[in-house]
C-alpha cells in the first residue's frame, strides 16, 4: 500500500532564504506526483504536477523535482517571501489508479521577516 | 469564473441526523473526488467518481455514500453521523490530472 511521508511537519526559516521540501513515497509504481499549498483555513491550490515520465517542473521561484527510484520528491523555494508560509502537501496518483490519490500529511512553512 | 463549491462549509450536528454536503463543479470535470484531512493524517480519499453514475471507494469509505447522478453534483451522505467523522472535508475536479479543491466544509459531530 502506497504511504506518503513528508518531513519535516513544520519548518521556519528567515526571510531569503532557498529552501527544500521534502517528499517521499514507498511504491515507486506512481502515475504523477502533485505539490499543493494550503492556507489556514482554506482550500488546496496545485502549485506543480509532475507525470512519471518526467523529472522536474518549474514554475517561477518553484522547482519540483522527481525521483521514481528513490522514492523522492522534493520541492524548491528560491528567495523565500513571508506570502509563501503556508501547508505544502504532495499528492501521488498511483500507476494501478490514477483516481486513488494518497497525500502527505504536509509540512508546514514559516518564513520570517 | 471556474471553481468548486460546497455547502454548507460549517456544520455541526449531532450523532445519527442525516446529512448531506453538496459539491459541485462548473468546469464540466468528469472525475470529482471528496476528501477528509485530520490533524496528523493528511488528507485521505473517501470516495471518488470517474464520471456520471460511476463511484468508486478511496482509502476511507466507512460511513459515507456518494451518488453521481449528473457531471457537475457529487454530493457526500453521511446517513448516520458519528463523533469520528468530525473533520474537515474537501471536495476535488480534475478533467485530466491537475485537481482543483473546494474551499472545505468543517463538520463537527456531537
Amino acid at each position: 500500500k502506497q504511504e506518503v511521508t513528508q518531513i519535516p511537519a513544520a519548518l521556519s526559516v528567515p526571510e531569503g532564504e532557498n529552501l527544500v521540501l521534502n517528499c517521499s513515497f514507498t511504491d515507486s509504481a506512481i502515475y504523477n506526483l502533485q505539490w499543493f499549498r494550503q492556507d489556514p483555513g482554506k482550500g488546496l491550490t496545485s502549485l506543480l504536477l509532475i507525470q512519471s515520465s518526467q523529472r522536474e517542473q518549474t514554475s517561477g521561484r518553484l522547482n519540483a523535482s522527481l525521483d521514481k527510484s528513490s522514492g523522492r520528491s522534493t520541492l524548491y523555494i528560491a528567495a523565500s517571501q513571508p506570502g509563501d508560509s503556508a501547508t505544502y502537501l504532495c499528492a501521488v496518483g498511483s500507476y494501478s489508479s490514477a483516481s486513488k490519490i494518497i497525500f502527505g500529511s504536509g509540512t508546514r512553512l514559516s518564513i520570517r521577516p | 469564473e471556474a471553481q468548486v463549491t460546497q455547502n454548507p462549509r460549517y456544520l455541526i450536528t449531532v450523532t445519527g441526523k442525516k446529512l448531506t454536503v453538496t459539491c459541485s463543479q462548473n468546469m464540466n470535470h468528469e472525475y470529482m473526488s471528496w476528501y477528509r484531512q485530520d490533524p496528523g493524517l493528511g488528507l485521505r480519499q473517501i470516495y471518488y467518481s470517474m464520471n456520471v453514475e460511476v463511484t468508486d471507494k478511496g482509502d476511507v469509505p466507512e460511513g459515507y455514500k456518494v451518488s453521481r447522478k449528473e457531471k457537475r453534483n457529487f454530493p457526500l451522505i453521511l446517513e448516520s453521523p458519528s463523533p469520528n467523522q468530525t473533520s474537515l472535508y474537501f471536495c476535488a475536479s480534475k478533467r485530466t490530472d491537475t485537481q482543483y479543491f473546494g474551499p472545505g466544509t468543517r463538520l463537527t459531530v456531537l
